[in-house]
């Protein structure tokens, strides 16, 4: 069964701590996604990367950068975590060869307190 | 910035009923796509549809397509329990897709 695998369900930081989420998918996918969904505001896209090694910036950027080195794994970073940064993190994964829309991994609920 | 807007913010109903929630969008678009996420854990793909189709099926559900008023709406019939969860329309390219708030559609026995 094709899938993304997010490497937390749940994550408690504090602030100003480094922290990785990362995300891998298998099935080949050109596309890789890292949005956050917070109540009320809904998905919000924060990079996007569609080849190794190539990064663009989504809605939201500030304060997180990314990382593509291998085509299956893309990383979320940020820097120094805030409290404003807690929220459920979502990777996804698209191709541009079928149009079967994107695969969402399952979530990290990332709370910075 | 979002793109798509589901409409209602919240919709409950009971099983065996329909289900219908629309989605109005800004710019031009070459597909829409639907998504449903249950409590808590990632979005599922549901159904896409192109900008040059005006309907679409899948099981229960049914997809319209109005590019001339910008919007969507996506029907789910004879709905179960297992249905409740939340459902969001994405618009965009296989490069970028951006999403609403979506709709919470509660179905009760």
């Amino acid at each position: 069964d094709v899938k993304v695998t997010q490497s937390s369900r749940y994550l408690v930081k504090r602030t100003g701590e480094k922290v990785f989420l990362e995300c891998v998918q298998d099935m080949d996918h050109e596309n890789m996604f890292w949005y956050r969904q917070d109540p009320g505001l809904g998905l919000r896209l924060i990079y996007f990367s569609y080849d190794v090694k190539m990064k663009e910036k989504g809605d939201i950027p500030e304060g997180y950068s990314v990382s593509r080195e291998k085509k299956e794994r893309f990383s979320l970073i940020l820097e120094s975590a805030s409290t404003n940064q807690t929220s459920m993190y979502l990777c996804a994964s698209s191709t541009y060869r079928e149009n079967y829309g994107y695969t969402f991994g399952s979530g990290t609920r990332l709370t910075v307190v | 910035s979002q793109q798509g807007e589901e409409d209602p913010q919240a919709l409950s109903i009971q099983e065996g009923e329909n289900a219908t929630m629309n989605c109005s969008y800004k710019t031009s678009i070459n597909n829409l796509q639907w998504y449903r996420q249950n409590s808590g854990r990632g979005l599922v793909h549901l159904i896409l549809i192109r900008s040059n189709e005006r309907e679409k099926h899948s099981g229960r559900l049914r997809v319209t397509l109005d590019t001339s008023k910008k919007s969507s709406s996506l029907l789910i019939t004879a709905s179960r329990a297992a249905d409740t969860a939340s459902y969001f329309c994405g618009t965009g390219t296989a490069s970028k897709l951006t999403f609403g708030t979506g709709t919470r559609l509660q179905v009760t026995l």
